[in-house]
Order: structure tokens, then sequence, then C-alpha cells
């Protein structure tokens, strides 16, 4: 079963920025947050990973809280392409070919 | 952008059939990988595949799959005799460190 818990939908209006949670409160030392989106019909989708420290790419930002049981996802400016199923996973990643566990995710609806 | 492509993306075929999925890994990837998602559902891990082996299969992956990678670019996911319940979309993933890259799936219809 998947280690995380995360709310089963969130809305956002387009332009604002999204935050989505995720618990995760038996989270090992080793092991990392990885954030995946599902768009309808389409692969899953890598978005961001971190283990202890915030992280930022080109797609969002990862907010991780000081006792690493919980995280946040940030979309800074959701727009309509945001909407999705979004996955916060933890794993461990001393294993590069270890396997995903999805859970059921966030359906995400960015409004207009 | 590199990308997993995967064909065909719509596969119908008759129960007890056999039916092979194709995917196209990113060209430097090491680690390969087979999901499915019956409609609805979660995403479920079948098989990792790293070295010309499995490096882990889920209880789903049973005798009636197959995992190959016939050549230096495909990476192919066999059901010998297809069942109803077989139904679903399937992906493949391939990855070099430690982020996976989906393709875009196979739709497996069994009738």
């Amino acid at each position: 079963d998947a280690k995380t818990t995360q709310p089963t939908s969130m809305d956002c209006a387009e332009g604002r920025a999204a935050n989505l949670p995720c618990n995760h409160s038996t989270i090992s030392g080793n092991e990392y947050v990885y954030w995946y989106r599902q768009i309808h019909s389409q692969g899953p989708q890598y978005i961001i990973h971190g283990l202890k420290n915030n992280e930022t790419n080109e797609m969002a930002s990862l907010i991780i809280t000081e006792d690493r049981k919980s995280s946040t996802l940030i979309l800074p400016h959701a727009t309509l392409r945001d909407t999705a199923v979004y996955y916060c996973i933890v794993r461990v990643s001393g294993n590069r070919d270890d396997k995903i566990i999805f859970g059921k995710g966030t359906r995400l609806h960015i409004l207009p | 952008e590199p990308e997993v492509t995967q064909t065909p993306s719509h596969q119908v075929t008759q129960m007890g059939q056999e039916v092979i999925l194709r995917c196209v890994p990113i060209s430097n990837h090491l680690y390969f990988y087979w999901y499915r998602q019956i409609l609805g559902q979660k995403v479920e891990f079948l098989v990792s595949f790293y070295n010309n082996e499995i490096s882990e299969k889920s209880e789903i992956f049973d005798d009636q799959f197959s995992v190959e990678r016939p050549d230096g670019s495909n990476f192919t996911l066999k059901i010998r005799s297809t069942k109803l319940e077989d139904s679903a979309m399937y992906f493949c993933a391939s990855s070099r460190s430690y982020e996976q890259y989906f393709g875009p799936g196979t739709r497996l219809t069994v009738t």
C-alpha cells in the first residue's frame, strides 16, 4: 500500500498557485518524496523529488517540512493544462530500478 | 526532448490470444518497466528489467506474462493467453537515474 495520504480532489483558479499537500508520517530516513502527475489518458509524468531540502525546477516547487512527515507541491501559476491526478510517492532512491507504488493521488481541477 | 514511445496505441484481441506490446525506451536509459492501469483504478507495477534480466516482478506478473529486450532499442511485454481481466492501459517506463519516464500507453481490450 502507498505510504502517503493525499486529499481526493482539489480545485484551483487558473493563474493562481496550486498547493497540493501530502502526509507521509512514516517516512524513513533514506526515503525520498516524489511527485508524478497523470493527465487524463496519458502516462504518468515525473515532476520533482526531494529528500529534506526544498526543491524547485521549471515545473514546480517542493516544500518538505523539517520533520519530513509532510510536504507540499506548488504549481506557481496553474494553467488549464495542469488539470491532472497528482501522485505523492515515497520511495528509496538508492535502488535505481526500484518500482513506483502509486496511490490514488489528488485530482486537481484548474478552473477557468 | 527524448521520450518513451509505445505501439500500438490500441490493441483489441480475443480472449485466449497472444499479444505483444512494444516499447522504445529513451536511448541512454538502462532500467525498464511495465505498469498497467485498469480503467478507473490505480497504476500498478508489473515488472522491472535491468541488464537483460528481470529485477523484480509483482504478483500480477504470472507465467502468462514475459518481457524481452530483443535488440538494443525495443522492450516488449508479451501476454500468452489473454483474459478479459487483462483489459487495461499498459505503460512502459524507462530510467537512467531515479526518475522514471513513462510512455503514452497501449490500451488493451480483450473481448
